[in-house]
């Protein structure tokens, strides 16, 4: 059963940056796409973007400017970085495995990022 | 960027009865591999989402048979043939036919 689990820091400063990483386990990282989604407090969906294990990228243009999603075979992971924070950026980010077709079949539990001084 | 419309933001359900869920997509989301991009998901209470159901009617592993989608082009709806406790909980439909990948904005189901 493939697991995912998000990690860093819960609270970030505004205009700092935002650092995730996703562990995956139960499963190798190779031969799928791995994306990020997130949630705005009592708010829906956001799709942030997505990498397949080669290292191509891609973003959700709202968001492009300051998004770098990353992988790191070695250690199955891949993580997120978010430059330029505000308020508007604090959501609940999941990390999920993402097939060819687009679907996302398994999600992390979610980290909640709260950005504030 | 593809919007998605779910009529209903809240659906009470008496338990055992049946549930349909809406969505409409601003653009055809029908490939022209003949698969309609079109996800389902759900959310329960303090969890993270789960698929339900992919390419518009394929129900993904462990999801119970009483889940059905249906649709094409740009209105799907997502069925529950008999509604249990369990299956509260905010439903998405989501398109991965084009970048950005876009959800509409949920149904939340929930037990009369």
């Amino acid at each position: 059963q493939v697991h995912l689990q998000e990690s860093g820091p819960g609270l970030v400063k505004p205009s700092e940056t935002l650092s995730l990483t996703c562990t995956v386990s139960g499963g190798s990282i190779t031969n799928y796409y791995w994306s990020w989604i997130r949630q705005a407090p009592g708010k829906g969906l956001e799709w942030i973007g997505y990498i397949y294990y080669s290292g191509t990228t891609n973003y959700n243009p709202s968001l492009k400017s300051r998004v770098t999603i990353s992988v790191d075979l070695s250690k199955n992971q891949f993580s997120l970085r978010l430059r330029s924070v505000t308020a508007a950026d604090t959501a609940v980010y999941y990390c999920s495995r993402t097939l060819n077709d687009g679907n996302s079949d398994y999600w992390g539990q979610g980290t909640l990022v709260t950005v504030s001084s | 960027d593809i919007v998605m419309t779910q009529s209903a933001l809240s659906l009470p359900v008496t338990p055992g009865e049946p549930a349909s869920i809406s969505c409409r997509s601003s653009q055809s989301l029908l490939h022209s591999n003949g698969y309609d991009y079109l996800d389902w998901h759900l959310q329960k209470p303090g969890q993270s989402p789960q698929l339900l159901i992919y390419l518009g009617s394929n129900r993904a592993p462990g999801v119970p048979d009483r889940f059905s989608g249906s649709g094409s082009g740009t209105d799907f709806t997502l069925k529950i043939s008999r509604v249990e406790a369990e299956d509260v909980g905010v439903y998405y439909c989501m398109q991965t036919l084009q970048i950005p990948y876009t959800f509409g904005q949920g149904t939340k189901l929930e037990i009369k």
